[in-house]
């Protein structure tokens, strides 16, 4: 059972728009989440994280919103630029487990 | 060289065949990891090293066997694999055990014929 999910596999957003990924999660006990970003050939580099004391964590063009109510995490990235072209994989843990991984949505900016 | 180096980069073998996966880090993490990516399922942690010891292994077939000479080499000796092993393996480091930012190479595409 997933406990975390990116329900959207692909996501194609015109350059200059805004790039919004979602990311739900199941387990309430998850206490901190990242999103990490993954090029062709390289892998997965982290970008940005949030603790679940907060609701939001912004770093340049990319913010991350927590609702814990709704299990849900999200990353906005504007304004979205060709290089962002990736594929974003949202993580999870609590404690001293281990991360636990969405499948990934990868995303293509259209020039 | 910098960071997570793994090789090769890719691999294809068959199902009697004995190969390894070599992992490298030159950040002075000491903590180690192997993680599986399948198409369309999420990162599996599969080994986990602290200092050299392994400290987790997630129910991984025993035809995966890792290796951890010291803190900076990891490796993934691998025999009598089956095709739905064919997978992406990535190595990953960090400062201290289970921290959440990992540092990944770029990962060793493995094909099971």
């Amino acid at each position: 059972d997933q406990q975390v999910k990116q329900n959207s596999p692909s996501l194609s957003v015109q350059e200059g728009r805004i790039s919004i990924l979602n990311c739900d999660y199941t387990n309430s006990m998850f206490d901190y989440f990242l999103w990490y970003k993954k090029y062709p050939a390289e892998g997965p580099t982290f970008l940005i994280s949030i603790s679940s004391i907060k609701d939001k964590n912004e770093d340049g063009r990319f913010t991350v919103f927590l609702n814990k109510s709704a299990k849900h995490l999200s990353l906005h990235i504007v304004p979205s630029q060709p290089g962002d072209s990736a594929v974003y994989f949202c993580a999870a843990n609590f404690g001293n487990e281990k991360l636990t991984f969405g499948t990934g949505t990868r995303l293509t900016i259209i020039p | 060289e910098t960071g997570v180096t793994q090789t090769p980069r890719h691999l294809v073998m068959g199902m009697t065949n004995k190969k390894s996966l070599k992992c490298e880090q030159h950040l002075g993490h000491n903590a180690m990891y192997w993680y599986k990516q399948s198409a369309k399922k999420p990162l599996e942690l599969m080994f986990v090293y602290n200092f050299k010891e392994q400290t987790e292994n997630n129910s991984v077939p025993s035809r995966f066997s890792p290796e951890c000479p010291n803190s900076s080499h990891l490796f993934l000796h691998l025999h009598t694999l089956q095709p739905e092993d064919s997978a992406l393996y990535l190595c990953a480091s960090s400062q201290e055990i289970r921290a959440n930012v990992l540092t990944f190479g770029a990962g060793s595409r493995l094909t099971v014929l």
